[in-house]
């Protein structure tokens, strides 16, 4: 049974930082595209990153590039979102998920809040 | 970007009967990177079709989805209590991968 199970939310000011985790499990993710997808309080979905199974290649939204970092372990079968300078509109629920075509795999999510 | 654009907002139906959802592209997308997906409130996203049509792995035939280029329906025959909540179609054609604002599926 395949799980992702992210950690690392939480409130934080304006111009902060947060890292975000996700372990996964009953999937060796080492030859996949992992993704960070985000939904805003009672708004839709919104993908912000994907990095290919080697790690050597990223993709950002626009929204977040330049601020956030992807990154991956492999040998931990782990994804980070490293999110720096972080802006009130960064506020949402951050999920990780397989991107196999689409995205086939979720976790139930982290919550970020930015406030002052 | 690819925009997606559903329709309607929202759905208003009971148990048994059938649901159509949908889903047109600002520019065509590939007519196999069309996908998706359902959520209940407090839940993650779910896959349900991928490939505009192809079901994924548990997902009954009583869901399907169609279509090509622009336009993309998804069919649910017979609602199920369990069906309400809130669909999104996502394409994964043309980055960057874009979604919908979702349809809401009120039983």
């Amino acid at each position: 049974q395949v799980q992702l199970v992210e950690s690392g939310g939480g409130l934080v000011k304006p111009g902060g930082s947060l890292r975000l985790s996700c372990s996964v499990s009953g999937l060796n993710i080492s030859t996949y595209y992992m993704s960070w997808i985000r939904q805003a309080p009672g708004k839709g979905l919104e993908w912000i990153s994907h990095i290919t199974g080697s790690g050597r290649t990223v993709f950002y939204a626009d929204s977040v590039k330049g601020r956030f970092t992807i990154s991956r372990d492999n040998a931990k079968n782990s994804l980070f979102l490293q999110m720096n300078s972080l802006k009130v509109e960064d506020t949402a629920k951050y999920y990780c998920a397989r991107l196999y075509g689409a995205f086939d795999f979720w976790g139930q999510g982290t919550l970020v809040a930015v406030s002052s | 970007e690819i925009v997606l654009t559903q329709s309607p907002g929202t759905l208003s139906l009971s148990p048994g009967e059938g649901a159509t959802l949908f889903c047109r592209a600002s520019q065509s997308v590939g007519s196999d990177s069309l996908a998706w997906y359902h959520q209940k409130p407090g839940q993650a996203p779910r896959l349900l079709i991928s490939g505009a049509s192809n079901r994924a792995a548990g997902i009954p035939d009583r869901i399907s989805g169609s279509g090509s280029g622009t336009d993309f329906t998804l069919t649910i025959s017979r609602l199920e209590p369990e069906d309400f909540g809130v669909y999104y179609c996502q394409q994964f054609g043309t980055p960057p991968r874009t979604f919908g604002q979702g349809t809401n599926v009120e039983i």
